[in-house]
């Protein structure tokens, strides 16, 4: 399975900032996907990140909030604009690998916004 | 409306003996589950799949099980070990859910295996 690093792997901000979180794959993938995991929670998808076309956002996320880059096959980022501690959270990116629906992850950023 | 359940927060089991994890589901669309297993701080590490047209998947200590008229799969570690302690997510795709292509996840069991 590909290698996936984010970075940063923590952060505290502070409510009104933003945070650029970087997504690197060790092999080009066509499809990236960034979910969300509150404290508490299950991960939810916010996302889908395919290179060349515009992310297609889940029910309840905006591109507004939540902008995504997918420059190539292997690199993507996710922004979390103008942070309230709601969004606070660990953010994940994964990648489909396979003839199957398997995703595999990153190891995560968590975020706390002061 | 949470479309895949777990509804075991936690499950304590003793080492060796076989650790039972449950999940259901309601959206009749999906057609493909998977468990993740997750530790802190670490992202999570896939473990086993099954497509809907299987009621059952093998992978060394791994198996999962799936029903499908009670919309309900399980997945059984034998004999389980200390390093199996972590969270287990299970996940379905296929459904409206999660997207076209994401995956849509249950809250997790947390696994403590006891010495």
């Amino acid at each position: 399975s590909a290698v996936i690093s984010q970075k940063p792997s923590r952060d505290i901000c502070q409510r009104g900032t933003s945070l650029t979180i970087q997504c690197q794959v060790d092999s080009q993938v066509t499809m990236m996907f960034w979910y969300r995991q509150q404290p508490g929670q299950s991960l939810t998808l916010i996302a889908t990140a395919n290179q060349g076309s515009e992310a297609t956002y889940e029910s309840g996320f905006v591109i507004d909030k939540f902008p995504i880059s997918r420059p190539n096959l292997t690199f993507s980022t996710l922004t979390v604009s103008n942070m309230s501690p709601e969004d606070s959270s660990i953010y994940l990116c994964s990648v489909r690998q396979g003839a199957a629906d398997t995703q595999y992850f990153g190891p995560g950023t968590r975020l706390t916004v002061l | 409306d949470q479309q895949v359940k777990q509804n075991s927060p936690s499950l304590s089991v003793q080492e060796g003996r076989i650790s039972i994890l449950n999940c259901d589901y309601t959206n009749s669309m999906f057609d493909y589950f998977l468990w993740y297993k997750k530790y802190p701080a670490e992202g999570p590490t896939f473990l086993i799949s099954i497509s809907s047209i299987k009621d059952k998947n093998e992978d060394g200590r791994f198996t999962v099980f799936l029903n499908k008229s009670a919309k309900h799969l399980s997945l059984h570690i034998v004999p389980s070990q200390p390093g199996d302690s972590a969270v287990y997510f299970c996940a379905a795709s296929g459904g409206s859910g999660g997207g076209a292509d994401g995956l849509t996840f249950g809250k997790g069991t947390h696994l403590i295996i006891q010495p």
